[in-house]
C-alpha cells in the first residue's frame, strides 16, 4: 500500500529552527509536496521537490532523497504566524497526491 | 482573481438528504478534485476530473458523485447522506493532473 508518515505535532521557539520530516512509501513518484494549513482555512501550496536536493525559498526550504524515500521541511527565524499544520503530499504514478495526515507545528514565543 | 470558490461555506444536514457541494474556479484549469478531509487523517481523494467532460473515482468514492459540465464547476452530490460523511470538504484545481493543486476554502458539514 501507499503510506505517507509524518509526526503528529511539533513544538518550538520563536526565532528558532524547525525541521518537519517526512517519509513515503508510494505506487511510483512524480514529485514531493508541501503544504501549509492554518486551524480553519485551505492548505496552501508551500514546495515542490522532484529532484534530491535542497530547495530554498525564503524562511522556508525543503530537501528530498529519494533513494530514502524522505524528504523534511525546515523552517528557520521561527514566527508566531508559522503556527500551522504542514502537509507532506507525494504524487504517485497515477499523478494522484497520496497526503500524509500533518504535523502540527506549535510555536511558544 | 478570486480562485476557487466554494459554497456552501457550512451546513447541518438530516441523514437521509441530499445535497450539492458546489465548487467553482477562474483559474481555466483543466484539473478539479474533491478530496474530504478528517481528523488524524491525510486528505482523501473523493473524485476527480482531469478536463471538462471528464470524471474519476478516488480514493473513497462510495456514496458521492460528480459532474464536469463545463471547465469552471465541480459540483459534489451527496444522494442519501450519512453520519460518515460529515467531514470537511475541499475541492481543488490544477492546470493539469502534473500541476499544483490549489484549494478553495472548504465547506464543513455535519449529518446528523
Amino acid at each position: 500500500g501507499q503510506n505517507i508518515d509524518q509526526p503528529t505535532e511539533m513544538t518550538a521557539t520563536e526565532g528558532a529552527i524547525v525541521q518537519i520530516n517526512c517519509t513515503y512509501q508510494t505506487s511510483g513518484f512524480n514529485g514531493l509536496f508541501w503544504y501549509q494549513q492554518h486551524a480553519g482555512e485551505a492548505p496552501t501550496f508551500l514546495s515542490y521537490n522532484v529532484l534530491d536536493g535542497l530547495e530554498e525559498k525564503g524562511r522556508f526550504s525543503s530537501f528530498l532523497s529519494r533513494s530514502k524515500g524522505y524528504s523534511y521541511l525546515l523552517l528557520k527565524e521561527l514566527q508566531m504566524k508559522d503556527s500551522a499544520s504542514y502537509l507532506c503530499a507525494v504524487m504517485d504514478s497515477n499523478y494522484q497526491l497520496i497526503w500524509g495526515a500533518g504535523t502540527k507545528l506549535i510555536i511558544k514565543p | 482573481t478570486a480562485g476557487i470558490t466554494q459554497a456552501p461555506t457550512s451546513q447541518i444536514l438530516a441523514a437521509g438528504r441530499s445535497m450539492t457541494l458546489r465548487c467553482t474556479q477562474d483559474m481555466r484549469h483543466n484539473a478539479m478534485y474533491w478530496y474530504r478531509q478528517d481528523l488524524g487523517l491525510g486528505l482523501r481523494l473523493i473524485h476527480y476530473s482531469n478536463t471538462a467532460g471528464t470524471t474519476g473515482k478516488g480514493e473513497v468514492p462510495d456514496g458521492y458523485s460528480v459532474s464536469r459540465a463545463n471547465t469552471d464547476d465541480f459540483p459534489l452530490t451527496l444522494a442519501s447522506a450519512v453520519p460518515s460523511q460529515t467531514s470537511v470538504y475541499f475541492c481543488a484545481s490544477s492546470d493539469s493532473t502534473r500541476d499544483t493543486q490549489y484549494f478553495g476554502p472548504g465547506t464543513r458539514l455535519t449529518v446528523l
